[in-house]
């Protein structure tokens, strides 16, 4: 069965800095990936997704993630952080009928 | 377009009280699905339906019950609450599986439910 694991629950990044967070994914098959994004209070919005056409996937707001199939990896990576960065973060692999979700990287931005 | 929308936004329920959380899409998708989201666990899926009059069970279908009479609504009905069910409940569509295709699930805003 497809599952993705996130490293690290917490990241902080001062403003300005690099965002760099973390997704390693099982799957027998070639997997569709994903990036999500959740506000506060609020349900989640894709940031961008894998779908094979290309290895580095451009998402909204400025963000960015590679697929690495020697690595299982998906990283999400943005060049500069913003204040309204702050959020919590979901990476996730489409199964059959379902998608498994991480348990998420809540991403804190110090000014 | 008003996407998925999901009522109440909050709910507090005494223990053995019943509920229906309801979930509202006008995207014509065909799928559509129930998560819980406890913190540090990410989402759960609870049920999932491919269609008008088909549901199926997901991860942590225990003590929940879903039905689909149309396309646009998918109600999840908590029979006997248990504290075990205070979480955040997103309902969330999608225009094909995403296992065949790529496209994403878009979620509601979310029902916020506590059982004392």
């Amino acid at each position: 069965a497809q599952s993705v694991t996130q490293l690290g629950s917490h990241v902080s990044v001062s403003e300005g800095a690099l965002v760099l967070l973390r997704c390693n994914y099982s799957s027998s098959v070639p997997p569709y990936l994903f990036w999500y994004v959740q506000y506060p209070n609020q349900g989640l919005q894709l940031l961008l997704k894998y779908t094979s056409a290309a290895t580095l996937v451009k998402g909204i707001n400025g963000f960015e993630a590679e697929f690495k199939k020697s690595e299982t990896s998906f990283h999400l990576t943005k060049p500069s952080a913003h204040m309204s960065d702050a959020a919590e973060y979901f990476c996730a692999v489409s199964g059959i009928n379902d998608m498994r979700f991480g348990a998420g990287t809540r991403l804190t931005v110090k000014p | 377009n008003a996407g998925v929308t999901q009522t109440p936004k909050f709910r507090i329920l005494k223990i053995g009280q019943s509920m229906t959380l309801q979930c509202a899409q006008d995207m014509n998708h065909n799928y559509m699905y129930w998560y819980r989201q406890d913190p540090g666990m990410g989402l759960k899926l609870i049920y999932y339906s491919v269609g008008a009059g088909i549901t199926d069970k997901g991860e942590v279908p225990n003590g929940y019950n879903v039905s689909r009479s149309t396309t646009e609504d998918f109600p999840l009905r908590l029979e006997l609450a248990a504290p075990s069910q205070t979480s955040v409940y997103f309902c969330a569509s999608s225009s094909t599986p995403s296992g065949i295709s790529p496209y994403e699930q878009y979620f509601g805003p979310g029902t916020r439910l506590t059982v004392t």
